[in-house]
């Protein structure tokens, strides 16, 4: 079975810092992996994806995530937060075999930017 | 192409009524996912189409949802005798690709 886990339910940086949201993932197949955004009121929206191809993932508005296999871990990360980037960020998995490909969520993370 | 769109935006009913939910996907998308979201929470897995076949269905799923997406196009939801634990953001997903999708906006149920 797939799963992953988002570290920490809620982070707060201030405006100009590091963001980094923190996922791990279990999968026994390799997987496909994701960053879902979700701005308030608004419905979820790709970031970014893994799909073997190169383990370091860019994505929209500067975002950007590295798949460690060793580590099961497929971190985001920003370089300096904006302060439109805050919202909830979900993490999630999917098989890579296409007959099999329902997509499963972590928990998600809200992101605050302070001023 | 306007994307996912859903429909009701919102759903109102009483406890004990059925209730349907419809998804129009993205024209070209074979793939198609319904997601339960709750506060503060991930969306949950309900149910997965690949154009008309209902693949996989969620173990948490009761007998009292079905979905069907005949044609491969369009896919409606259903819950029958709703209870108030089923209130919650119903989702709707397409995807050409596996796990790249593209959700609708949502149809938010609340049971009274």
């Amino acid at each position: 079975a797939q799963s992953v886990t988002q570290l920490g339910s809620h982070v707060s940086v201030s405006e100009g810092a590091l963001v980094l949201l923190r996922c791990n993932y279990s999968s026994s197949v390799p997987p496909y992996l994701f960053w879902y955004v979700q701005y308030p009121n608004q419905g979820l929206q790709l970031l970014l994806k893994y799909t073997s191809a190169a383990t370091l993932v860019k994505g929209i508005n500067g975002f950007e995530a590295e798949f460690k296999k060793s580590e099961t871990s497929f971190h985001l990360t920003k370089p300096s937060a904006h302060m439109s980037d805050a919202a909830e960020y979900f993490c999630a998995v999917s098989d890579q075999d296409s007959s099999a490909s329902k997509i499963i969520f972590g928990s998600g993370t809200r992101l605050s930017i302070r001023p | 192409d306007t994307g996912v769109s859903q429909d009701p935006r919102h759903k109102i009913t009483k406890r004990g009524q059925n209730v349907t939910f419809r998804c129009d996907p993205i024209s070209e998308h074979n793939r198609l996912y319904w997601y339960r979201q709750t506060l503060g929470q991930g969306p949950e897995f309900l149910t997965y189409f690949q154009n008309e076949a209902q693949l996989e269905k969620s173990r948490l799923l009761s007998d009292r949802f079905s979905a069907e997406r005949p044609k491969g196009s369009f896919s409606t939801l259903e819950i029958q005798r709703t209870e108030q634990g089923d209130s919650a953001m119903y989702l709707c997903a397409s995807s050409l690709v596996p796990g790249a999708a593209f959700f609708g906006q949502g149809t938010r149920l609340t049971v009274v």
